[in-house]
């Protein structure tokens, strides 16, 4: 099956830096990759995706990036805020359309 | 915006004892899900299920666990006899399926505590 790995495991970045989560598969048919992000004791919510058809795709401060011959797939925050400080899953999903996560990234913005 | 709603939102309950966590997904989905958190660790998916029937389940979703669409609009996980290492936050999630990709939305999750 889907294997997701994720680095790093922790991010602590100053308000207004950038963050970079980065995500590698295993499944060359995977050809969706959500990432979510979830805050203390809420429910994980899709902040972007991308399609295996696509090489990036930006919404506002953030960006994704997919490099499907490296099976690769990166998460870009720019400016980052406070309430940006979360955890964010990565996921990869195929054919079967069962999204299998990273393991998580908790992103720590200091004011 | 359509939701996906589970209850109860949080359940205690002793080990041995049977458990049925309900979701009502969104109504125009088409794939139903049970993904379960323990404290501090990933998104675990269970099992999916589609078209009235289990499409695949993981390892953790053995035989203690069943899954029922027992009408049009519920999602019910059971686990029949509960253990200690059941606690976890268990998050149903659906989906359309459509164009390649299935975009899921959660609900807001179930917190399972087995003592």
């Amino acid at each position: 099956g889907e294997n997701v790995e994720q680095h790093p495991s922790t991010l602590s970045v100053q308000e207004g830096d950038s963050a970079v989560i980065k995500c590698t598969y295993s499944d060359s048919a995977s050809n969706y990759f959500p990432w979510y992000k979830q805050e203390l004791g809420k429910r994980p919510q899709l902040i972007i995706d991308i399609r295996s058809n696509v090489g990036e795709k930006k919404d506002q401060r953030i960006a994704v990036t997919l490099n499907k011959t490296a099976k690769h797939f990166s998460l870009h925050i720019t400016e980052t805020q406070p309430e940006d400080s979360a955890v964010y899953f990565c996921a990869a999903s195929g054919g079967s359309y069962i999204p299998t996560f990273g393991r998580g990234t908790s992103l720590i913005v200091h004011p | 915006e359509p939701e996906v709603t589970q209850t109860p939102s949080h359940q205690v309950t002793q080990m041995g004892q049977e458990v049925i966590l309900r979701c009502v997904p969104i109504s125009n989905h088409l794939y139903f899900y049970w993904y379960r958190q323990i404290l501090g660790q990933k998104v675990e998916f269970l099992v999916s299920f589609y078209n009235n029937e289990i499409s695949e389940k993981s390892e953790i979703f053995d035989d203690q666990f069943s899954v029922e669409r027992p009408d049009g609009s519920n999602f019910t996980l059971k686990i029949r006899s509960t253990k200690l290492e059941d606690s976890a936050m268990y998050f149903c999630a659906s989906g359309r399926g459509s164009g390649g990709a299935n975009v899921l939305t959660f609900g807001a999750g179930s917190r399972l505590t087995v003592l």
